[in-house]
């Protein structure tokens, strides 16, 4: 049974450009949200996706947006990279929004903006 | 507002030793959830418990332990007998029960241990 999948699993950008991080959850799982973690500290809400819908975001600007595809895949997409934006990015999987269930992370992808 | 509070920034001990990992959460809501995660230097987030607010009872799976005590708003992490493959960085993480799996994680203490 494969767990959460990311890639790539490094990236370098240089500011201004545009990204995207891609995430597969865990089987039979239909919910993903994404956190950004900063070196040093813990990982930071920033969306997530069910039935193709964002359901909730934490406070990251527009610049951040996302997509869930039919297959419960997702996408993260950054526009207009800042240095500031260099993170691990992690993908959290989970079945349903009930809220009860525990939520498995990916390996993350590691961004650098140069 | 919910906010997890993790002290201990780095704690270094050697190999057999005991050592508890400080966790402190505040939150206004009476229904809840805490969680601690291992995070090895791969950088994948290792599930390790959940907890539920009105379960107190503490917890024990092999060399790991967690005790819970709502009046400090504490859920502290023990590991007996830590063994270098334990050196991680260590999360401890709140969520509310509706809040559709929003997390609130601490910044995480980072143990070392040394044969």
């Amino acid at each position: 049974d494969a767990g959460v999948t990311q890639s790539p699993t490094h990236l370098i950008k240089t500011r201004g450009q545009q990204v995207t991080l891609r995430c597969s959850p865990k089987s039979g799982h239909d919910t993903v949200s994404w956190y950004q973690q900063a070196l040093g500290q813990g990982p930071q809400f920033i969306f997530q996706y069910y039935e193709e819908e964002e359901r909730q975001r934490g406070n990251f600007p527009d610049r951040f947006s996302g997509h869930q595809f039919p297959n419960y895949s997702s996408e993260l997409n950054v526009n207009a990279l800042l240095l500031g934006d260099s993170a691990l990015y992690l993908c959290a999987s989970s079945s349903g929004t009930g809220g009860q269930e525990t939520q498995y992370f990916g390996p993350g992808t590691r961004l650098l903006v140069l | 507002a919910q906010k997890v509070t993790q002290a201990q920034t780095e704690i270094s001990v050697v190999e057999k030793e005991d050592v508890t990992l400080d966790c402190v959460y505040e939150t206004r809501d009476t229904t809840y959830y805490l969680f601690w995660y291992k995070q090895p230097p791969s950088g994948e987030l290792v599930f390790l418990i959940r907890r539920n607010s009105f379960d107190e009872q503490n917890e024990i799976s092999g060399r790991y332990s967690w005790n819970f005590q709502k009046s400090t708003s504490s859920f502290n992490f023990t590991i007996t007998a830590s063994q270098v493959v334990d050196s991680a960085v260590y999360f401890c993480a709140l969520r509310h029960r509706y809040n559709f799996n929003k997390f609130y994680f601490g910044s995480g203490t980072k143990l070392n241990v040394k044969p």
